[in-house]
């Protein structure tokens, strides 16, 4: 059962461009949405997140936006850098401790 | 150390053998989590330490993995009598919080792979 659906599965996007990327849940026990960004070797690195109380947070050049009635939220790179290319991780958490993934999205950014 | 550190970085294991992965996480976090990434895949929740005490394994597929944490700092997560479909990188993570949520989220190290052959 795939709690946390993800897509793209893969991007590829200008420099200087804007890099999206969707997911959608079913849970509605879910109260914490982050994103996270994971170089290969590497474990994934927190980038981003947001309560379900706020429907936009913008840290940089990096934009969650959340519907809390669609169950939807997504990522936004401005100005996408090719230092952005990584896989991109979704997640949720209900209260408490365990994280749910989504399946991933492999972002290139072509220079 | 500045991060959350995993031993060993690779590990090939026959069919069958038993393995120990280790994992020092961030001193003083409370907590530690151990996930299980596929190849191509996102991680997927293992088990959740508070200090010792194991409060969730409801991720362990089976018998075989077994994870402890005896004096609320090093974790090992072992896995008994290996398959091939055990193989995949092994993610520990810590926080600060007790519950991983907000503010703090967690910090995860770079992984074991393991790889049964």
């Amino acid at each position: 059962q795939q709690q946390v659906k993800q897509s793209p599965q893969s991007l590829i996007v200008q420099k200087g461009g804007i890099s999206i990327i969707n997911c959608a849940y079913e849970n509605t026990a879910f109260d914490y949405f982050p994103w996270y960004q994971q170089f290969p070797g590497k474990g994934p690195a927190l980038l981003i997140a947001i309560r379900p109380d706020v429907s936009e947070k913008k840290e940089g050049r990096f934009t969650i936006s959340f519907n809390k009635s669609a169950k939807q939220f997504s990522l936004h790179i401005m100005d996408s850098q090719p230092g952005d290319s990584a896989t991109y991780f979704c997640a949720a958490m209900e209260y408490g401790n365990k994280l749910v993934f989504g399946a991933g999205t492999i972002l290139r950014v072509k220079s | 150390g500045a991060g959350v550190s995993q031993s060993p970085r690779y590990k090939v294991a026959k069919r069958g053998q038993d393995v120990a992965l280790r994992c020092d996480p961030i001193s003083g976090h409370v907590s530690l989590f151990w996930y299980q990434q596929a190849l191509g895949q996102g991680p997927e929740f293992l088990t959740y330490f508070q200090n010792e005490a194991q409060l969730d394994k409801s991720g362990l597929p089976s018998d075989r993995f077994f994870a402890e944490r005896p004096e609320g700092s090093v974790s090992t997560l072992k896995i008994q009598r290996t398959q091939q479909e055990d193989s995949a990188v092994y993610l520990c993570a810590s926080s600060l919080a007790p519950s991983a949520g907000g503010s703090f989220g967690y910090t995860f190290g770079s992984g074991t792979r393991l790889t049964v052959v």
